[in-house]
C-alpha cells in the first residue's frame, strides 16, 4: 500500500460527460503529480500541484483542469469527454520537488468513455 | 528524436538469470525515476536516481549523468518479476517524461 489513494477506481460514462477524479496524497507529501495512460500513448505526465499551486504542466487538454485543495488532497477535472480520453488515470504524490521526492502511485482510476 | 528511449521493448528470460534494461536520455535532468508496472496497473516506484548506484534486495540501478545513461539490473530473476519497466527522466521543473517501458517476463 502506498499510502496514495485515487478514487473512484473505475468509471464508465458517455461521450460529452464530465468527470472529476479524486487523489488523496501520503501524509505529509506536498507535491501530487496526474498521468494519464492510454494504450496508444504510453504514460503521459499531465500536470502537477505544490502546496496547492500549479507546479508543471504537461501535455494536458484544455478540456482537464485540476486544483489541490488545503487539504492536500486534489481533483482531475475532465469535461467534454471523447472517446479517446478512455485511460488508466494515475496520481502519484513526493515530499517535496525535484530531486527530493520518490513518487508514490495510487491503483489509478480506469475511466471508460462509451 | 525522442528524449528517452528503453532498450530492449520486450525481454523474456529463464529464472535465475540476470537482467539488464537499459535507458538513454538526451537531456539534463534532476532525477531518473525506475518504475515497475504489473499487469494487474498498479505502479511502483523502485528507484529515484540523481548520481551513482542504488541497490534494493536483487534490484540494482545505476545512472551515468555523463553519459546520459541508466540501467535497471534484476539479478536471479524470478517469476514474480514479470511485470513493465519504465524509466521516467525528471527535470528540475518536475516535468516528468515517460520511456515507453520494458515487459519483461521470466519464466519457471
Amino acid at each position: 500500500d502506498s499510502g496514495v489513494t485515487q478514487t473512484p477506481k473505475h468509471l464508465i460514462t458517455a461521450t460529452g460527460q464530465r468527470v472529476t477524479l479524486r487523489c488523496s496524497p501520503r501524509s505529509g507529501d506536498l507535491s501530487v503529480y496526474w498521468y494519464q495512460q492510454s494504450l496508444d500513448q504510453g504514460l503521459q505526465f499531465l500536470i502537477q500541484y505544490y502546496n496547492g499551486e500549479e507546479r508543471a504542466k504537461g501535455n494536458i487538454l484544455e478540456r482537464f483542469s485540476a486544483q489541490q485543495f488545503p487539504d492536500l488532497h486534489s481533483e482531475l477535472n475532465l469535461s467534454s469527454l471523447e472517446l479517446g480520453d478512455s485511460a488508466l488515470y494515475f496520481c502519484a504524490s513526493s515530499v517535496g520537488l525535484a530531486p527530493l521526492g520518490e513518487l508514490f502511485f495510487g491503483e489509478g482510476s480506469r475511466l471508460t468513455v462509451l | 528524436k525522442n528524449e528517452v528511449e528503453q532498450s530492449p521493448q520486450n525481454l523474456t528470460a529463464q529464472e535465475g538469470e540476470f537482467i539488464t534494461i537499459n535507458c538513454s536520455y538526451s537531456v539534463g535532468i534532476s532525477a531518473l525515476h525506475w518504475l515497475q508496472q504489473h499487469p494487474g496497473g498498479g505502479i511502483v516506484s523502485l528507484f529515484m536516481l540523481s548520481s551513482g548506484k542504488k541497490k534494493h534486495g536483487r534490484l540494482i540501478a545505476t545512472i551515468n549523468i555523463q553519459e546520459k545513461h541508466s540501467s535497471l539490473h534484476i539479478t536471479a530473476s524470478h517469476p514474480r518479476d514479470s511485470a513493465v519497466y519504465i524509466c521516467a527522466l525528471h527535470f528540475s521543473t518536475d516535468k516528468l517524461i515517460f520511456g515507453t517501458g520494458t515487459r519483461l517476463q521470466v519464466f519457471p
